[in-house]
């Protein structure tokens, strides 16, 4: 199976940088997946990792390392409306692309 | 990609009785279909795994009997949750794997709020 763990809640003021640390341990890899989801709404996709490395999409960014079992997610010039949580998830292998999640990482952005 | 649909977008039901949650992939022949629940302010928990003309794989500690999926076409997928409790309202969403390069891309529809009294 899959244990996958992030922080429960970042607080942080508007324009400045945050990270959010989600860790893995799972019986094989298949990438990993941070998904952006505001109170009610459906998860919309932000970043996918398979390799070691850095992807870096605009305001987000996304670190994997598959050695460390470790990803984070960069949110740089913060905006009210990233105000949101954060899901970090695995894809089961052979699984037809099922995702395990994580409890997710409620992010409080303040003026 | 592809654009997903569920309807209801919110329920509301009396304890006892059955309520059936649609998904549709409106541009996207969908053999497989996934149905997630979510309760307030935790993480979406898979339950199931809807194929396209045979039975529903469901996971660990999810009754098959109370939540019977039937995925008919390869674009419609339903979710009936019988005889509901109030420990049954929830978040419920589905999503659409669709392939992308190496892996999947899962593109979620926009949620079913099921209220049980």
């Amino acid at each position: 199976g899959q244990n996958i763990d992030q922080p429960t809640e970042m607080t942080a003021t508007e324009g400045a940088i945050v990270q959010i640390n989600c860790t893995y341990q799972t019986s094989g890899f298949n990438g990993l997946f941070w998904y952006q989801q505001h109170a009610g709404e459906a998860p919309t996709f932000l970043s996918y990792n398979v390799l070691d490395g850095l992807e870096e999409k605009g305001r987000f960014s996304s670190f994997l390392s598959r050695s460390k079992g470790y990803s984070y997610l960069l949110l740089k010039e913060l905006q009210m409306k990233d105000s949101a949580s954060y899901l970090c998830a695995v894809r089961v292998p052979d699984s037809w692309g099922k995702l395990q999640f994580g409890a997710g990482t409620q992010v409080v952005v303040t003026p | 990609g592809a654009v997903v649909s569920q309807h209801p977008s919110w329920v509301i039901c009396k304890s006892g009785t059955s309520v059936k949650i649609e998904c549709r992939s409106l541009d996207f022949q969908a053999t497989t279909m996934f149905w997630y629940r979510q309760f307030p302010k935790q993480s979406l928990m898979l339950m199931a795994t809807s194929n396209e003309g045979s039975k529903a794989t469901y996971e660990q500690g999810v009754e098959k009997d109370k939540f019977l999926i039937n995925h008919a076409s390869l674009t419609l997928s339903t979710l009936t949750v019988t005889s509901a409790h109030p420990e049954d309202s929830s978040f419920y969403i589905c999503s659409v794997p669709t392939p992308s390069g190496l892996t999947y891309e899962q593109y979620f529809g926009p949620g079913t709020r099921l209220t049980v009294t």
